[in-house]
């Protein structure tokens, strides 16, 4: 089973950023939190990874609380195009790791 | 673009036939990831490949099999299928290094309509 809760589904407006949100409160000290998305029909694409410290990259920039029990993936200003389904992953940082995915959020951007 | 190419895009096969989908990893990734995702679910892990060897799987019966080339090239094989079998089947490479890249970079994906 995922060890992560996402919301089913959420709404933003073009232009506004996108917080997404992830509850992971069972995660162990070797596991990161990835996030990946989904657009329609597609393979699912990388977002950006964490452990503790806060992250950013061009995509998107991860939020963890201190305790690593939640995190938020921001979008900075969200585009018809990021329009997805994003997961929230936890997993050991190993190269053999299976991806144990939930059903994630839902995003709708609104023009 | 993730450089890892999965062929044929779309097939539509009958209850069943045998089918056999194709995974290209991304170049100098040594490790291939099969994942079936069916309509409305996140990806489900089906088994995963290094070098030419199983390397773990998920709770898929044995009609699931899959090859690994020498070139880490993959090949997912599903025999009598079941109408159930109808998904998204997506690979994903990884590199396994001293330091390497542990993320996994997925294809495309192979939409299969089992009729």
């Amino acid at each position: 089973d995922a060890k992560t809760t996402q919301p089913t589904s959420m709404d933003c407006a073009e232009g506004r950023a996108a917080n997404l949100p992830c509850n992971h409160s069972t995660i162990s000290g070797n596991e990161y939190v990835y996030w990946y998305r989904q657009i329609h029909s597609q393979g699912p694409q990388y977002i950006i990874h964490g452990l503790k410290n806060n992250e950013t990259n061009e995509m998107a920039s991860l939020i963890i609380t201190e305790d690593r029990k939640s995190s938020t993936l921001i979008l900075p200003h969200a585009t018809l195009r990021d329009t997805a389904v994003y997961y929230c992953i936890v997993r050991v940082r190993r190269w053999d790791d299976k991806i144990i995915f939930g059903k994630g959020t839902r995003l709708h951007i609104l023009p | 673009e993730t450089g890892v190419t999965q062929s044929p895009t779309h097939l539509i096969k009958t209850r069943g036939q045998q089918v056999t989908l194709r995974c290209s990893s991304q170049s100098g990734h040594n490790t291939v990831s099969w994942y079936q995702q069916a309509l409305g679910q996140g990806p489900q892990f089906i088994f995963q490949y290094y070098r030419e060897e199983e390397n773990g799987r998920g709770n898929f019966p044995p009609r699931f099999s899959g090859l690994q080339f020498p070139n880490y090239s993959s090949e997912l094989n599903v025999n009598a299928l079941e109408l159930d079998d109808s998904a998204l089947y997506l690979c994903a490479s990884s590199l396994e290094a001293a330091g390497g890249v542990e993320t996994q970079y997925f294809g495309p994906g192979t939409r299969l309509l089992v009729l």
